[in-house]
């Protein structure tokens, strides 16, 4: 159980256009999402939290026009990348809070962002 | 200074070795650690979950927090060269807000 899943696993766009990636939970309901991005050779950094129903709230330095989210259902959270530019890519990794007990977080596999 | 520090490796062992893995964190607030597992483009996966000090047993792997020090560490006893991945280390105050050290990279030889 427990299982986040992720669409699409690379998506290589052009400078300027906006990409969508999906963040579902699959086998259990997730009031809490999280998105996080991951550089070559860094480790992960927390670019906002999700709560469905509610409008994110986004860590200090994260362009909350630019990466817009939303979480429309228990299950599902979006991440829209708008106006993308080749600093955008990286690795965004989604995460979903079970809720049944503390800190126990469940990581999406993850999207290559590759702007061309 | 980062609030959590993990040497990046890279860590190379012959299979059967016993690996050490440890972090230091700044923060005396932090109550939570974690040990997640990255295999390449995949999403972390955890391995292991401590509630303040103290050792924690899982098979094969060991978890060790010295709240005193600021320091976590993470033991892998007849490593496979499956245990090849990036181990990260991770922190929270309690609330959904993790901190990650920058994963340290391991390979285990045949």
């Amino acid at each position: 159980g427990a299982v986040v899943s992720q669409h699409p696993s690379r998506v290589i766009c052009k400078s300027g256009t906006s990409v969508k990636i999906e963040c579902r939970s699959l086998d259990f309901q997730a009031t809490t999402m999280f998105w996080y991005r991951q550089f070559p050779k860094q480790s992960l950094m927390l670019m906002a939290t999700s709560n469905e129903g509610s409008k994110a709230t986004y860590e200090q330095g994260v362009e909350k026009d630019k990466f817009l989210i939303n979480h429309a259902s228990l299950t599902l959270s979006t991440l829209t990348v708008t106006s993308a530019h080749p600093e955008d890519s990286s690795f965004y990794i989604c995460s979903a809070d079970s809720g049944r007990a503390i800190n126990e977080q469940f990581f999406g596999p993850g999207t290559r962002l590759t702007v061309l | 200074q980062k609030e959590v520090e993990q040497d990046p490796g890279p860590l190379s062992v012959p299979e059967g070795a016993i690996v050490s893995l440890n972090c230091t964190y700044s923060n005396s607030a932090f109550q939570y650690f974690m040990w997640y597992r990255q295999y390449s483009r995949k999403g972390p996966e955890l391995l292991m979950y401590t509630y303040s000090s103290g050792n924690k047993e899982d098979g094969r792997f060991t978890a060790q927090v010295d709240k005193s020090s600021k320091y976590i560490s993470l033991f892998i006893r007849d490593s496979q060269p499956s245990d090849s991945a990036t181990y990260l280390c991770a922190m929270s105050k309690g609330g959904n807000q993790f901190y990650f050290g920058t994963g340290t990279s391991l390979t285990v030889i045949p």
